[in-house]
């Protein structure tokens, strides 16, 4: 399967723990993004990342978030000292050069938070 | 922040019918999208547009950016079952504002 890879599908959290997304990009895909998506609404943007570098964290909260993209590996969206109100599904997409191509979304992890 | 609108929320037609599905913005995009998501998978894009006025079709989906560029329509032509699922609409700027605003989707149902 070439396409956008995250995992885990599904992960389930206690109040106050730290949850990790990863998101593998399509191959020679060098753009990443992430969205979340909360039921019956659309996605909503939160950090644009290139290789070793965020470009764009306008829509990802200040406090809790973070997000990497390394040099190796995948792109890990970290989550710490999680809420309730984290829960949601969190979507990964990314594009080809230039960051103008259409981005290609991975079947996201659905982040569930007792 | 920018906002796209799509309604109604949920469309139900019969099968082998025509559907057209619009969405607007209040800003300007260069780049209007199309995706559909089934449950529990990711969106899968159907269409993208990327001039004002561009008509673009793929199988039974046809979709134009509109000349103002604030608004671009979907249309699915004899609708089948498999049709079901929510579609979003999704403008996009160019170079690094390049994320994606969506429309909260429109949930389209088919009957056999």
């Amino acid at each position: 399967n070439a396409g956008v890879m995250q995992n885990p599908r599904h992960l389930v959290r206690r109040r106050g723990q730290e949850a990790r997304l990863r998101c593998s990009p399509m191959k020679g895909h060098s753009h990443v993004y992430w969205y979340r998506q909360l039921p019956e609404e659309g996605l909503k943007f939160m950090v644009y990342l290139q290789k070793e570098n965020i470009i764009d964290e306008s829509g990802m909260p200040k406090e809790r978030f973070s997000a990497e993209f390394p040099k190796e590996g995948p792109s890990i969206l970290r989550i710490q000292q999680v809420v309730r109100g984290d829960s949601a599904a969190y979507f990964c997409a990314s594009s080809l050069l230039p960051a103008d191509q259409p981005q290609h979304f991975g079947d996201g992890t659905r982040l569930s938070i007792l | 922040g920018q906002q796209l609108n799509q309604s109604p929320q949920s469309m139900f037609i019969q099968e082998g019918e025509d559907v057209s599905m619009n969405c607007t913005s209040s800003s300007i995009f260069n780049t209007w999208l199309w995706y559909k998501q089934e449950p529990g998978e990711g969106p899968v894009l159907l269409i993208a547009l990327y001039k004002a006025g561009e008509l673009t079709s793929n199988g039974r989906l046809t979709a134009q950016f509109g000349i103002t560029r604030k608004d671009s329509f979907l249309n699915i032509s004899a609708s089948i079952p498999s049709d079901v699922g929510i579609y979003f609409c999704a403008g996009q700027f160019t170079g690094a504002n390049s994320k994606l605003t969506f429309g909260k989707g429109i949930t389209l149902s088919v009957r056999p």
